[in-house]
């Protein structure tokens, strides 16, 4: 177990709304990526926060958009829900430069239905 | 996009057998990265592997890295019940600016029968 932990467990959502998912990092963590696992498929980078500012992002239109807090915790927030969001949203934490990916420690993720 | 591709799907095999996937990827990397996830859980970081390095050793676990080929392989051995998991690997490409973050590829789902 990492000490990783993400909120809520489970959502669903009907299209066209928007949510919010949390994050709390591993303490000492100054890095927190946030990654999309569509059922079947690997994850696949959303954006990476690093000392409060995003520092990269992947293949994510902007109604995908994110929050660090001082104490390095983190937000994903998304807009306008589609029924393709419907994943496994899932938080990583690392000890992090804002260079390069190293080990990840993920949290158990947010299970997004949206119907 | 998904850079890595693991291989095979799917493995099944006898407790006390060795278990043996392989990853392919496409672009030059940083590191390369495996890791294990049950049930659609979260993922946990097995090892982690330099793209200078040629193989890494952690446990039961033994990595192999071929920068030549844009392969990795690994092997798990004397599997135990325990293991049967997804395993991704991942790369990290990160050639300077912003981060890419990890490209993980689609996992090789790995069953031990006791």
């Amino acid at each position: 177990e990492t000490g990783v932990t993400q909120s809520p467990t489970h959502l669903i959502k009907t299209r066209g709304q928007q949510v919010t998912l949390r994050c709390s990092s591993q303490s000492g963590h100054n890095t927190v990526s946030w990654y999309q696992q569509a059922l079947g498929q690997g994850p696949q980078f959303i954006f990476q926060y690093y000392r409060e500012e995003e520092n990269g992002r992947g293949n994510f239109p902007p109604r995908f958009s994110g929050l660090q807090f001082p104490n390095y915790s983190s937000e994903l927030n998304v807009n306008a829900l589609e029924l393709d969001d419907s994943a496994l949203y899932l938080c990583a934490s690392s000890p992090g430069t804002g260079r390069g990916s190293y080990e990840q420690y993920f949290g158990p993720g947010t299970r997004l239905t949206v119907t | 996009s998904q850079q890595g591709e693991e291989d095979p799907q799917a493995l099944s095999i006898q407790e006390g057998e060795n278990a043996t996937m392989n990853c392919s990827y496409k672009t030059s990397i940083n590191n390369l990265q495996w890791y294990r996830q049950n049930s659609g859980r979260g993922l946990v970081h097995l090892i982690l592997i330099r793209s200078n390095e040629r193989e890494k050793h952690s446990g039961r676990l033994r990595v192999t890295l071929d920068t030549s080929k844009k392969s990795s392989s690994l092997l798990i051995t004397a599997s135990r019940a325990a293991d049967t998991a997804s395993y991704f690997c991942a790369t990290d490409a990160w050639s300077g600016g912003g981060a890419d973050g990890l490209t993980f590829g689609k996992g090789t789902h790995l069953i031990i029968q006791p």
